[in-house]
């Protein structure tokens, strides 16, 4: 079965770049969509954005100046860059797979990682 | 942006009840792209629901979803001690894709 694991710092300082990485084992990332899925603390999810992993990508417009969704399908893994960040983006952020097509869904999830933003 | 709204914030119910949780889109979506998660603290969400009705792979068929144009439900038949979790709904219909705020079905 596909598994996906997030990884990367959980400590960044405000005005630096975030960036984390998921790996896909169980099946190939040459297909589907890849999504970043975020949870601030005490608060709901929030898409973040995906990638074909052809490489085209379609971003949420609150984060879009911000956004970098990038795809390595020869380490079977998708990566995200968050730039310019500050207390806000401090959340646990998931990496999943985005069934596209006639009935998208979003299955299965990473486990997430805490990302805090502090000085 | 479609808003979806949950209710109600918090449902407090015992083992063996029904469960009845709500998802209003603020746009029509398509029944085809409205989904349920189920989320418990520390772990991966997780797919209940897709197509608004059909049952993801493994999910217990006291989970239940019906719904269309704004008004979505998600129905929990019996409640098992570990199905007290949150609930989300999610629309893939409109980017973004968005989710609910979330129904907290807890222990009462």
């Amino acid at each position: 079965q596909v598994q996906l694991q997030e990884s990367g710092p959980g400590l960044v300082k405000p005005s630096e770049t975030l960036s984390l990485t998921c790996t896909v084992s169980g099946d190939s990332i040459s297909s589907d969509y890849w999504s970043w899925i975020r949870q601030p603390p005490g608060k709901g999810l929030e898409w973040i954005g995906y990638i074909y992993y052809s490489g085209s990508t379609n971003y949420n417009p609150s984060l879009k100046s911000r956004v970098t969704i990038s795809v390595d399908t020869s380490k079977n893994q998708f990566s995200l860059r968050l730039t310019s960040v500050t207390a806000a983006d401090t959340a646990v952020y998931y990496c999943a797979r985005d069934h596209g097509g006639w009935y998208p869904r979003i299955d299965p999830w990473g486990q997430g990682t805490l990302v805090t933003v502090s000085s | 942006e479609i808003v979806l709204t949950q209710s109600p914030g918090t449902l407090s119910l015992s083992p063996g009840e029904g469960a009845t949780l709500s998802c209003r889109a603020s746009q029509s979506v398509g029944s085809s792209f409205l989904a349920w998660y189920q989320h418990k603290p520390g772990q991966a969400p997780r797919l209940l629901i897709y197509g608004a009705s059909s049952r993801a792979t493994g999910i217990p068929a006291r989970f239940s979803g019906s719904g269309s144009g704004t008004d979505f439900t998600l129905t929990i038949s019996r409640l098992e001690p570990e199905d007290f979790a949150v609930y989300y709904c999610q629309q893939s219909g409109s980017s973004p894709q968005t989710f609910g705020q979330g129904t907290k079905l807890e222990i009462k």
